[in-house]
């Protein structure tokens, strides 16, 4: 079955600190990848994507993420974290094949930056 | 605006009743995708338009779910005799390419 696993429910980072969020996928094929944002009572916001080409990602707001095929990972980072970016964060996959390109979902983690 | 809308932005009804969304996606997506989102999960695929066609239903979409999208441009999305485990966020989404998804920002369903 195709999956997203992001293994924490929630990150704890002081700010000024580098962060990192953990996604990990299982889908057939060469995926899409993405990461989005949400706040309290709101929608989705995109971050960044990976579709092809250079193995990190750059996006908004200062986040980055690596794609790993070999460990099947595309985990989200930031070099120095912020209070306003804590919040909820998603990471999705559209499988290659199949499926007429919805997204796929992990169950979220939750980034508390602390001053 | 250049956004996804979605309106209501909530609605709480009583169990029973019937409640109607809708999402207006960004005008030059052929694409539109509802999801729905329980708490503390990710948001889940319900079902998918292109154009005026609905390609595909997730099997989370039971026989008192229906969508619509006529002409292409908004959407609907009607629940019939709403029940407590209908309470969610209803996310709309649109896009043009297959990897330009645009959320909205959500319906929030309370069911009493």
């Amino acid at each position: 079955a195709q999956s997203v696993a992001q293994p924490e429910d929630q990150v704890n980072v002081a700010e000024g600190n580098p962060l990192t969020v953990k996604c990990t996928y299982s889908v057939s094929g060469n995926p899409y990848l993405f990461w989005y944002v949400q706040y309290p009572n709101r929608g989705l916001q995109f971050l960044l994507k990976y579709i092809t080409g250079d193995n990190l990602v750059k996006g908004s707001y200062g986040f980055e993420a690596e794609f790993n095929k070999s460990q099947t990972s595309f985990h989200l980072k930031k070099p120095s974290a912020l209070v306003s970016d804590s919040a909820l964060y998603f990471c999705a996959v559209r499988p290659f094949s199949g499926g007429y390109n919805k997204l796929i979902f992990g169950a979220g983690t939750r980034l508390a930056v602390h001053p | 605006d250049t956004g996804v809308s979605q309106n209501p932005r909530h609605k709480i009804t009583k169990r029973g009743q019937n409640v109607t969304f809708r999402c207006d996606p960004i005008s030059e997506h052929n694409r539109l995708y509802w999801y729905r989102q329980t708490l503390g999960q990710g948001p889940e695929f319900l079902t998918y338009f292109q154009n005026e066609a609905q390609l595909e239903k997730s099997r989370l979409l039971s026989d008192r779910f229906s969508a619509e999208r006529p002409k292409g441009s908004f959407s609907t999305l009607e629940i019939q005799r709403t029940e407590q485990g209908d309470s969610a966020m209803y996310l709309c989404a649109s896009t043009l390419t297959v990897d330009g998804y645009t959320f909205g920002s959500g319906t929030r369903l309370t069911v009493v």
